[in-house]
């Protein structure tokens, strides 16, 4: 029940395309849903997050979409650029845990072709 | 402000030696983490300490400790490398009253032979 789980595992998109990455979990008290994108030789960075109280949230060409009654949610990436290839992972957390432990999706490795 | 920091950068071990991970960050955050990564399976936490003077186990400890030196340091340590600690070692930190964002090092490649 503490999963996450992340798909695809990889995805190649055009440049100027559309790149969708899915996340889906169990534990309904999960409350907090953040992506990380890691790029190669780097470690993770917070790209954006999202809580349950909202349906979408959009920075610049990245979007997340939250849907909690089938308990998913998904980055979008608008005009996918050459620089946006990288590994991106979804987690989610609960307020409540006093150590802010985050449960990870296994990744998506993303190729943006030019 | 350097962020996080992780040395060392790339360790060959031979099965059985020991050897210690050391990480450190200046941005005063008050709960630090240990996790590895190995392909198709994301981020595993090791070990983490949500404070200064405080240690606890996460979803994959067995072959490690930990200590928390101080408030900037956290170290990991193989008592006795095993090939399948061969990994990619991250360090993290999170300023607790900030919210959730955790701040990464730039890992460590571990290769045990």
């Amino acid at each position: 029940q503490q999963q996450v789980k992340q798909s695809p595992q990889s995805l190649i998109v055009q440049k100027g395309g559309i790149s969708i990455i899915n996340c889906a979990y169990e534990n309904t008290a999960f409350d907090y849903f953040p992506w990380y994108q890691q790029f190669p030789g780097k470690g993770p960075a917070l790209l954006i997050a999202i809580r349950p109280d909202v349906s979408e949230k959009k920075e610049g060409r990245f979007t997340i979409s939250f849907n909690k009654s089938a308990k998913q949610f998904s980055l979008h990436i608008m005009d996918s650029q050459p620089g946006d290839s990288a590994t991106y992972f979804c987690a989610a957390s609960i307020a409540r845990w006093s150590n802010y432990q985050l449960i990870w999706g296994a990744g998506t490795k993303l190729i943006i072709k030019p | 402000n350097a962020g996080v920091t992780q040395t060392p950068k790339f360790q060959v071990l031979k099965t059985g030696q020991s050897m210690t991970l050391q990480c450190a960050q200046d941005m005063n955050h008050n709960s630090m983490y240990w996790y590895r990564q190995d392909p198709g399976m994301g981020l595993r936490l090791i070990y983490y300490s949500a404070s200064e003077g405080t240690t606890d186990k996460g979803e994959v400890p067995n072959g490690y400790n930990v200590s928390r030196l101080n408030k900037r340091e956290f170290s990991l340590r193989l008592e006795s490398a095993a090939p399948s600690q061969t990994s990619v070692y991250f360090c993290a930190s999170i300023f607790r009253a900030g919210g959730y964002e955790q701040y990464f090092g730039p890992g460590t490649r571990l290769t045990v032979t």
